[in-house]
């Protein structure tokens, strides 16, 4: 089957525009992750979801990143008034469940975002 | 206190020897510790994962071994190849916070 995919896989931004990133989880995954990757570094945690409920945020670097998942399917993280530091690839990753029996999270092949 | 520290940054192995890549991390409410492989535009993908209940887990050629008291864990990759070639990424979570910490990657160099 299809796994996680994201769309649109390269954007360029202007400084101060906003732009909208997708996540399409592997069918029937009820958890759903944001993370970001700056260059030459690991993936940090933005966000999750359990099915459409965002169980936690806390790592979503101001107001201007927003992200939902209205139906408990597909996600979309958005960023407001894009910063050159927003520059980044932006992963999403999707799982079966979240706990102790099953924790594996599958990434998609992520969003690299430039901000000029 | 949520940092996962890792080491090597960069790594060079000859093809058929062994690379070894550590981790440390400081919170102890972490329970599940699984290590990424990523290739350049791609994904991080799972390799393997341990829970702190056992002190080594292995797949194949790769082996992860766990040091509750010391709170380390490493990556072993037994007779490693030029395919081997990626960045490589620890992590740790809990149950909790469905989230996972990751360690800031060793980019691994197999030489033919």
């Amino acid at each position: 089957g299809a796994g996680v995919s994201q769309s649109p896989r390269y954007k360029v931004a202007k400084r101060g525009q906003d732009v909208a990133l997708r996540c399409d989880p592997i069918s029937g995954h009820v958890s759903l992750f944001w993370y970001q990757q700056a260059l030459g570094q690991g993936p940090e945690f933005l966000t999750y979801f359990q099915n459409e409920a965002q169980l936690d945020k806390s790592g979503l670097p101001s107001d201007r990143f927003f992200a939902e998942r209205p139906e408990g399917s597909v996600s979309t993280l958005k960023i407001q008034r894009t910063q050159q530091e927003d520059s980044a690839v932006y992963l999403c990753a999707s799982s079966l469940v979240w706990g102790r029996i099953n924790n594996e999270q599958f990434f998609g092949p992520g969003t690299r975002l430039t901000v000029l | 206190q949520q940092q996962v520290k890792q080491s090597p940054q960069s790594l060079i192995v000859q093809k058929g020897g062994i690379s070894i890549i550590n981790c440390a991390y400081e919170n102890t409410a972490f329970d599940y510790f699984p290590w990424y492989q990523q290739f350049p535009g791609k994904g991080p993908a799972l390799l393997i994962a341990i829970r702190p209940d056992v002190s080594e887990k292995k797949e194949g050629r790769f082996t992860i071994s766990f040091n509750k008291s010391a709170k380390q864990f490493s990556l072993h990759i037994m007779d490693s190849q030029p395919g081997d070639s990626a960045t490589y990424f620890c992590a740790a979570g809990d149950n909790q916070g469905g989230k996972l910490i990751f360690g800031q990657g060793t980019e691994l160099s197999v030489k033919p």
